[in-house]
């Protein structure tokens, strides 16, 4: 089944240090694929699309040029948190869905956690 | 703006029966969605209703009300392993893959 891989799980970095996270699509061709960040005991809050060939749509309150984001494949999307600070730390996920055919549902990542000392 | 409500947490015990509200105000509507969450992990999907009434799927089964911004999740014959936290979701009107969450609902189930 369609499976959406995000790397590394676990990342320490220090402040004012730059950090990537990848999202990968691994046997589906994803044109959007989308970020969240989730902070403790609360919810998944969207942070971005991520649009294949084209720039990034950032929702509201989003810093774009703190989180950057580049889908340069059909099948990899990457979100780099730069000059971290402390309150980033947080649990980020990406989702993609593979199509209209695959019905409803969209997938996750496992989920990437942040701490930045 | 979008504006999804659930109740922060909830315990039920072990073989009973437990519904999870969730009501919405969103300026589009495309769709309801429940997703399971165990602590640390990603979400997974549970159900999905885009027309009014109960959609039954095994244990799990959701209802929802467009006209008065409400859905539920009811699980049934609850297990240990059913301790996650249950998210709301409401899908975009204009956008298929986009999704905005409610806060979620930490479910403790007990012995």
């Amino acid at each position: 089944g369609a499976v959406v891989s995000q790397h590394p799980s676990r990342v320490i970095c220090k402040s004012g240090t730059s950090v990537k996270i990848e999202c990968r699509s691994l046997d589906f061709q994803a044109t959007t694929m989308f970020w969240y960040r989730q902070f403790p005991k609360q919810s998944l809050m969207l942070m971005a699309t991520s649009n294949e060939g084209s720039k990034a749509t950032y929702e509201q309150g989003v810093e774009k040029d703190k989180f950057l984001i580049n889908h340069a494949s059909l099948t990899l999307s990457t979100l780099t948190v730069t000059s971290a600070h402390p309150e980033d730390s947080s649990f980020y996920i990406c989702s993609a869905r593979p199509g209209p055919s695959s019905g409803n549902t969209i997938y996750f990542g496992e989920g990437s956690w942040l701490t930045v000392v | 703006g979008q504006n999804i409500d659930q109740p922060t947490e909830m315990t039920a015990t072990e073989g009973a029966i437990v519904q999870i509200n969730c009501t919405y105000q969103t300026s589009g509507f495309n769709g309801l969605f429940w997703y399971q969450q165990h602590a640390g992990e990603a979400p997974t999907f549970l159900s999905y209703n885009v027309l009014d009434g109960l959609e039954e799927k095994g244990r799990f089964s959701s209802f929802l009300s467009r006209s008065k911004g409400y859905s539920y999740l009811l699980l049934k014959e609850l297990q240990m392993k059913d301790s996650a936290s249950y998210l709301c979701a409401v899908r975009d009107l204009y956008n298929f893959n986009k999704f905005y969450f409610g806060s979620g609902t930490k479910l403790n189930v007990k012995p």
